[in-house]
């Protein structure tokens, strides 16, 4: 089945020590998005490729990077993570980004623990 | 901003209950509105989606409303079973110049008692 792949689905990182997780997608879409979403919190987005386009959002913090190696694969990379980071972590694609009748499909989440 | 409010934030009914969820948003200018499910730990499942020229969306058990000019759409569920448990979120996708992104509510969690 088509579908949006994260892993690992659980990472346990010390406080300052780099970390990356890894989002796919066989959806062949054009758009992949990055959520961070804390406890009985809305997600948030954090930033979203179109295509190779990279547009982050206006308060997403500069600890927080990302890549998009090819249309399959995305990485969110967070260079020091503190214990605010602490958070699920969630990867979405879409097909487009304007228009009315695109949904967001997205991967299990990534629960991120800050030691 | 958009802002998106979702009231209540949890509500626990007897298995057989209808119910309804309420989202409201404060900006009119949108494409559609989603709602999604989450179950504890898991990523998001796409419910329904309504688009701005749309006034529901009907799945299963599920049906959704929009009026889009008062902000405020309404997830009702029918015959609600304990495997309907989870959190429900409404999301609202901005037509606006730099806002074509999701913007979510918190979520009402809701528990179904059998």
């Amino acid at each position: 089945d088509a579908m949006v792949i994260q892993n690992p689905r659980y990472q346990v990182t010390q406080f300052g020590k780099p970390v990356t997780l890894s989002c796919s997608q066989t959806l062949n879409h054009n758009v992949m998005y990055w959520y961070q979403q804390k406890s009985s919190q809305a997600p948030k987005l954090l930033f979203h490729y179109y295509d190779k386009d990279f547009n982050n959002e206006a308060d997403t913090p500069d600890n927080f990077q990302s890549r998009r190696p090819n249309t399959s694969f995305c990485f969110l990379d967070i260079r020091s993570p503190g214990l605010g980071d602490a958070a699920m972590y969630l990867c979405a694609t879409s097909r487009d980004i304007m228009g009315g009748g695109d949904t967001q499909y997205f991967g299990p989440g990534t629960r991120l623990t800050v030691l | 901003k958009q802002e998106v409010t979702q009231i209540p934030a949890a509500l626990s009914v007897p298995e057989g209950e209808n119910l309804v969820l309420n989202c409201s948003f404060t900006d009119s200018a949108i494409y559609n509105l989603q709602w999604f499910r989450q179950d504890p730990g898991k990523g998001l499942t796409s419910l329904l989606l309504i688009q701005s020229s749309q006034r529901e969306q009907t799945s299963g058990r599920l049906n959704a409303s929009l009026d889009k000019s008062s902000g405020r759409s309404t997830l009702y569920i029918a015959a609600s079973q304990p495997g309907d448990s989870a959190t429900y979120l409404c999301a609202v996708k901005g037509s606006g110049a730099g806002s074509y992104q999701l913007t979510f509510g918190k979520g009402t969690k809701l528990s179904v008692i059998p």
